[in-house]
């Protein structure tokens, strides 16, 4: 199981983009990257996922290099509505999917 | 489309009470979780079971049971609480229980243990 590292906290302005970095050395052949958000008081919800290079949604991009050591979430042109705990997650082997302390990310006007 | 249903929303118990979470899903998903969350912590895995009739330990699995009733129902037990148990609990859910898939998350349980 791959363990992952993130910073605990970012600042960022409205209208910026964002970048968060996650750090899974010990990732296995296997394992995909995924993201998710948590709002104060709900459950964290999926904000996007991949396995290697680069993936776009409509929320987010992810961008993986050819060793997948680490991957960044690039938020494009924040809003303060994306203050919020940012998470990564890099597990197989259905189950045991473990989160680290995630990214808090403020947004100021 | 209710997704994960957890109830209650809110519970109070004082040490030594036993009570249970309830979560349900309706989006006939294998696998299921419950995690906890205390204050500006990360999520911490509790216990999860892989499919129908299965469950295992996760990081932090001392001093709660579970019980996976049916494919849609998954619940947690505190036999007797303890205030270190106060916390926000999540349940979630996703469909085959492989690292490459979608964690659908309830809207939580917040407890306090006095």
């Amino acid at each position: 199981l791959a363990k992952t590292t993130q910073p605990i906290s970012m600042d960022s302005y409205e209208g910026q983009e964002v970048n968060i970095t996650c750090s899974h050395n010990n990732i296995a052949t296997n394992d995909y990257i995924t993201w998710y958000q948590q709002f104060p008081s709900q459950g964290p919800r999926f904000i996007i996922q991949g396995y290697k290079t680069k993936v776009t949604n409509e929320v987010a991009s992810l961008f993986i290099p050819a060793d997948r050591k680490s991957s960044t979430l690039s938020l494009p042109r924040v809003s303060l509505s994306d203050t919020a705990v940012y998470y990564c997650l890099a597990a197989l082997r259905g189950g045991k999917l473990i989160f680290g302390q995630g990214t808090e990310l403020s947004v100021k006007p | 489309n209710a997704g994960v249903t957890q109830t209650p929303k809110f519970q109070v118990l004082k040490t030594g009470q036993s009570m249970t979470l309830q979560c349900a899903q309706d989006m006939n998903h294998n696998s299921m979780y419950w995690y906890r969350q205390d204050p500006g912590m990360g999520l911490r895995l509790i216990y999860y079971s892989a499919s129908e009739g299965t469950t295992d330990k996760g990081e932090v699995p001392n001093g709660y049971n579970v019980s996976r009733l049916n494919k849609r129902e998954f619940s947690l037990r505190l036999e007797s609480a303890a205030p270190s148990q106060t916390s926000v609990y999540f349940c979630a859910s996703s469909l085959r229980g492989s690292g490459n898939e979608k964690l659908f998350f309830g809207s939580g349980t917040q407890l306090s243990v006095l």
